[in-house]
């Protein structure tokens, strides 16, 4: 199976802040990386899909960025609202996989 | 507009089998490939199983494998997951998540229901 490896595990930013959150795969997974929003209690959001699109309805702050083995999801000017735990997914090979999560806190 | 209602969840004993539901409506559901994703509490995200648009495809977990088996029923729009042999470590919420046209992405998810094992 595919290893994906999220950093941080958390972290705390301001209003405003620009956010980066890498994501690894243990090999290369060519651009099948999708990003996923989680609030609590509710279910993950889809925000980027093939590393790079933004998913219709999803707020232009957030955007994606990298292709092989390392991919980042960016987040430009934070706003309370993106309070959440973030995910990243690899769909190049079954088993789908994901990361262990990023927890955002404003 | 796409709506995924999961149902069927409940606290079940360890052994013990439950049958997971998922209503689909606002697109062609015959024409998707659909997954379950659970989360145990306080955890990441766990994919369980897929099934393709006739059922003629299906994959599962190491974790689940001989144990679940994902069916579907084009005719009334409908997912299931029958869980079998229950185990404490199946403890989650359940998704139902569809894929989206190209395979790519889970792009719409369902709400979610809890199963709980324990005696």
């Amino acid at each position: 199976d595919i290893q994906m490896t999220q950093s941080p595990s958390s972290l705390s930013a301001s209003v405003g802040d620009r956010v980066t959150i890498t994501c690894r795969a243990s090999q290369s997974i060519s651009s099948s990386l999708n990003w996923y929003q989680q609030k609590p209690g509710k279910a993950p959001k889809l925000l980027i899909f093939a590393a790079s699109s933004l998913q219709s309805g999803v707020l232009s702050r957030f955007s994606g960025s990298g292709s092989g083995t390392d991919f980042t999801l960016t987040i430009r000017s934070l706003q309370p609202d993106d309070s959440a735990t973030y995910y990243c997914q690899q769909t190049y090979s079954t088993p789908q996989t994901f990361g262990q999560g990023t927890k955002v806190e404003i | 507009e796409v709506q995924l209602v999961e149902s069927g969840g409940g606290l079940v004993q360890p052994g013990g089998s439950l049958r997971l539901s998922c209503a689909a409506s606002g697109f062609t559901f015959s024409s998707y490939w659909m997954h379950w994703v659970r989360q145990a509490p306080g955890r990441g995200l766990e994919w369980v199983s897929r099934v393709n648009r006739d059922e003629s495809s299906t994959n599962y977990a190491d974790s689940v494998k001989g144990r679940f088996t994902i069916s579907r029923d084009n005719a009334k729009n409908t997912l299931y997951l029958q869980m079998n042999s229950l185990i404490a470590e199946d403890t989650a919420v359940y998704y139902c998540t569809r894929a989206s046209w190209d395979l790519i992405s889970n792009d719409y998810w369902g709400q979610g229901t809890l199963v709980t094992v324990s005696s």
